[in-house]
């Protein structure tokens, strides 16, 4: 069974500063998903990781995969108040009809001045 | 263009009462997927469409969920006989067919809030 495993699940940081979230997963996986969530709303995809090695950056986010860890990182760099919002991982182990991604519990950031 | 669509957006409802939410995914996308998200929790997986067809609805969490879709579009989740533990928000998504657009995210709706009282 696929599980997913995020930490921190809480992350108060300040503005300017840099910090990582991880997210293991239990088994193998061929697909590995970022998302966000801002408070009352529903999730955003962030970043999709295919295969081992793989790096995707987006302004001040910057996701990673190592498959061979089953682990992937969300860098963020120089954090603004404006990242403030959880977010989640998900990975998949697709194989013929099973489709579904399964969560992280999700990371609460909350970037102070 | 239209995003995934879900309706109602808020519904509260009383004990023993059956209810049904609407997903409108996506023109065009093929596999369609409910969650449920509790206050302050992550997503927890309900059931996948792939077209019509269902297969994994390993997640529906008791025999008084159900959910079909037809036409390969539109979907409904039902819950039969509500209970207070099924308060939550109920999220749909839809993607293109995993097989055909490997890299394909799955896209959000806004959700359904159910409140039981």
């Amino acid at each position: 069974e696929l599980k997913v495993e995020q930490n921190p699940l809480f992350l108060s940081m300040q503005e300017g500063k840099n910090y990582t979230i991880y997210c293991n997963y239990s088994t193998t996986s061929d697909r590995l998903y970022w998302y966000r969530q801002d408070p009352g709303k529903s999730l955003e995809s962030l970043f999709v990781l295919l295969s081992n090695g793989a790096v995707k950056q987006e302004g001040r986010l910057m996701a990673s995969l190592d498959t061979k860890a089953r682990l992937s990182t969300l860098h963020i760099t120089a954090a603004v108040h404006d990242l403030s919002a959880t977010y989640f991982c998900a990975a998949s182990n697709y194989g013929g009809s099973q489709g579904n991604l399964i969560f992280g519990k999700g990371t609460k950031l909350s970037v102070k001045p | 263009g239209a995003g995934v669509s879900q309706s109602p957006s808020n519904k509260v409802t009383e004990k023993g009462k059956d209810v049904e939410l609407r997903c409108d995914p996506i023109s065009g996308h093929t596999a369609l997927y409910w969650y449920r998200q509790s206050l302050g929790q992550g997503l927890e997986f309900l059931i996948y469409f792939q077209g019509n067809s269902a297969p994994d609805k390993s997640g529906l969490p008791s025999d008084r969920f159900s959910a079909e879709r037809t036409g390969g579009s539109v979907s409904t989740l039902t819950i039969q006989r509500t209970q207070q533990e099924d308060s939550a928000v109920y999220l749909c998504a839809s993607s293109f067919p995993t097989e055909s657009s490997y890299n394909s995210p799955l896209h959000f709706g806004n959700g359904t809030r159910l409140t039981v009282t």
